[in-house]
């Protein structure tokens, strides 16, 4: 089956610990993206790939940090400097990232919750 | 103004009911506008993309209207399924080619038998 999938489903971390969430794809997509969503909120970019070994900061990327040596996976790592990391995180690629057409349609992995105990 | 806004909801409605949802989004020259829904506790899916002319899935029908920068959702004849957050996205273009996905916060449906 194709598809994004993200793990794990759960983590724990305790203050001041990096923690690295992993997403995969093989939907042979050139395009990744690492979202945050806090309750009651819309979803927040954090970083995106539009190819292997390049990324950009997204909206919130202070704290996190992302790297994309193979196009199948898009790693996070949340940071101990990440001063609010409880959150939902959501992992999506899409064939490109060009506007105008349906390349750039995202599909979600099934999200991974962090709770910093 | 802000990027993309829906009415946050909740919209309470009974089995079978007609509802709408409206979007507004702030850049114009925005080219790719989508509807997601989302489940509870549960990722954002794809429920449809929305043309310039419009386009009808079944029970929903998209709409964009690029003067007013506003998109619509109609969902008819409502099912219990139907409940979840409908998301409205819109690709922010800011003047190239590349541009980012921007999602609005969500409009909570709650469908009662």
């Amino acid at each position: 089956d194709g598809g994004i999938t993200q793990s794990p489903k759960y983590l724990f971390r305790k203050e001041g610990q990096n923690v690295t969430l992993s997403c995969e794809q093989n939907l042979n997509h050139d395009a990744m993206y690492w979202y945050r969503q806090d309750p009651g909120q819309g979803l927040r970019l954090i970083y995106y790939s539009q190819i292997v070994n390049d990324f950009q900061k997204g909206d919130i990327a202070e704290g996190y940090s992302v790297s994309r040596e193979k196009k199948e996976s898009f790693p996070l790592t949340v940071t101990s400097a990440q001063k609010n990391p409880t959150a939902f995180y959501l992992c999506a690629s899409s064939i490109s990232g060009l506007a105008g057409g349906w390349t750039d349609t995202q599909y979600f992995g099934p999200g991974t919750r962090l709770t910093v105990l | 103004r802000k990027e993309v806004e829906q009415d946050p909801g909740p919209f309470n409605v009974p089995e079978g009911a007609t509802v709408a949802f409206n979007c507004t989004y702030s850049n114009s020259a925005s080219q790719s506008f989508f509807w997601y829904r989302q489940d509870c506790r549960k990722e954002p899916k794809l429920l449809m993309s929305v043309y310039s002319s419009g386009n009808e899935d079944g029970r929903f029908t998209a709409q964009l209207n690029r003067a007013s920068q506003y998109i619509s959702l109609l969902i008819r004849d409502s099912k219990l399924s139907d409940s979840a957050t409908y998301l409205c996205v819109v690709n922010m273009n800011y003047g190239g080619s590349q541009g980012n996905l921007i999602f609005g916060k969500g409009t909570k449906l709650s469908v009662k038998p």
